[in-house]
């Protein structure tokens, strides 16, 4: 089984519909983090979270929401979707607590697309 | 600030070798290496530090210079399954989060 898993892996919506994509992890790590993909840009961070009472904006964070349910468990939420959030949508965990030197381990990805 | 990858794409023959290079505007405290298959997620590299050794992965070595602020990614004698695209992810500081670059687009041919 996978160590990080992402649901829905693709998704269609139309503009101002409420979405959420989820994230679940059994690898065990404290840190977790929702990237955007888009072409030509590389991964963008949305946000990002230490444990369930942290989380963080990234550098594109307008737009979006986030939760942390659980150790293992962080969701991403487009509250009213616009076409420009059309993109790939990457989850990633980490272990420790050294941000700029731990590898991070990503999910499959999740398609998402407004229409 | 992302840091600027070079060159954007490049199409290699197996065999040949690549250099791809991953900059910065300001001191480096730690630049990670990342690659994607076309359709899958990213999978780490390697990782280097301020002020430590040329790091390698099989044919695929890295370099860390702080005075160009600059890191390089070399592919010796590429194979088929080199192809992908390569991101550097850089963090100026310890204790900051890395920022991903545009990524280099590898396409290694037959």
């Amino acid at each position: 089984d996978a160590d990080v898993t992402q649901t829905p892996r693709n998704r269609i919506t139309k503009t101002g519909k409420r979405i959420m994509l989820e994230c679940s992890q059994t690898k065990g790590h404290d840190r977790m983090y929702w990237y955007r993909q888009d072409p030509g840009l590389g991964l963008r961070l949305i946000y990002y979270s230490f444990d369930v009472k942290d989380i963080n904006k990234g550098e594109i964070s307008d737009g979006y929401s986030v939760s942390r349910q659980a150790q293992a468990k962080f969701s991403l939420s487009l509250e009213s979707a616009i076409p420009n959030q059309t993109a790939l949508y990457f989850c990633a965990t980490a272990r420790g607590v050294r941000k700029s030197t731990d590898t991070q381990y990503f999910g499959p990805g999740t398609r998402l697309t407004v229409l | 600030q992302q840091p600027v990858q070079s060159p954007q794409a490049v199409i290699l023959r197996e065999g040949e070798d690549a250099v791809i290079n991953c900059s910065s505007s300001k001191a480096l405290y730690s630049v990670h290496w990342y690659r994607q298959k076309h359709g899958e997620a990213p999978v780490f590299l390697m990782i280097l530090l301020k002020g430590g050794e040329q790091k390698g992965h099989e044919k695929i070595s890295a370099s860390f210079n702080e005075k160009k602020q600059q890191s390089s990614l070399y592919l010796t004698a590429s194979q088929l399954s080199y192809s992908g695209t390569y991101f550097c992810g850089i963090a100026k500081a310890y204790g900051q989060n890395f920022v991903f670059g545009p990524g280099t687009r590898l396409s290694v041919l037959p």
